[in-house]
């Protein structure tokens, strides 16, 4: 049973528009939401986080919105940049001491010069 | 950089043969994980540390063993190889809720 589930493999965009990606969870209990980037051959990159008390977060060019209610997050990316294509993993982090994480399946955005 | 290290970066091995995979740290870390990234899966979680000679199991902990003699090392070893193991590993640490991995090992059984 997938509790982190990102629905799109792959997104293309244009370089310079905005880029959406989603991420559904089943588990309410969860007290982190975050992102992490991934180039080939190297691991992955903490992005950018969001705690469930909290619906927005932003840094830079990367915003996280949570919506508690659907159980669903999205990071947008405005404006896309070439160097942003990369596989994107959404996760689910919970408290026991150190934080245990569930990681979804990824999303590859590719940003089109 | 957490400084994370992993060796080695590549293996292939054959069914049935004992490997050991490493990973140290720097930085002092109390936690440490194991993950496996395999494609339509993500990263799943196999075993993680929570200090010294502390170790507990994670989603995909059967057929792996791990240890942690020193906080900078934690050690992942196949008892007996399968093809099924052929993925990559990766290692994180924890700084807060996120969490900062090594390089990886790419794994091959034959």
């Amino acid at each position: 049973d997938q509790q982190v589930k990102q629905n799109s493999p792959s997104l293309s965009v244009q370089e310079g528009r905005i880029s959406i990606l989603n991420c559904d969870y089943t588990n309410s209990m969860f007290d982190y939401f975050l992102w992490y980037k991934k180039y080939p051959a190297e691991g992955p990159t903490f992005l950018i986080s969001i705690s469930s008390i909290k619906d927005k977060n932003e840094d830079g060019r990367f915003t996280v919105f949570l919506n508690k209610s659907a159980k669903h997050l999205s990071l947008h990316i405005v404006p896309s940049q070439p160097g942003d294509s990369a596989v994107y993993f959404c996760a689910a982090s919970k408290n026991t001491g150190g934080f245990k994480t569930i990681f979804g399946a990824g999303t590859r955005l590719f940003v089109k010069a | 950089d957490a400084g994370i290290t992993q060796s080695p970066r590549h293996k292939v091995t054959e069914t049935g043969t004992p490997v050991t995979l490493r990973c140290h740290q720097t930085e002092n870390h109390r936690y440490m994980y194991w993950y496996r990234q395999d494609p339509g899966h993500g990263l799943r979680l196999i075993h993680y540390s929570y200090g010294v000679k502390d170790t507990d199991k994670g989603e995909v902990s059967d057929g792996y063993s791990v240890s942690r003699s020193k906080t900078e090392d934690f050690l992942l070893t196949l008892e007996s190889a399968t093809s099924s193991q052929t993925s990559v590993y990766f290692c994180a640490i924890s700084r807060g809720e996120a969490q900062y991995f090594g390089p990886g090992t790419r794994l091959t059984v034959l």
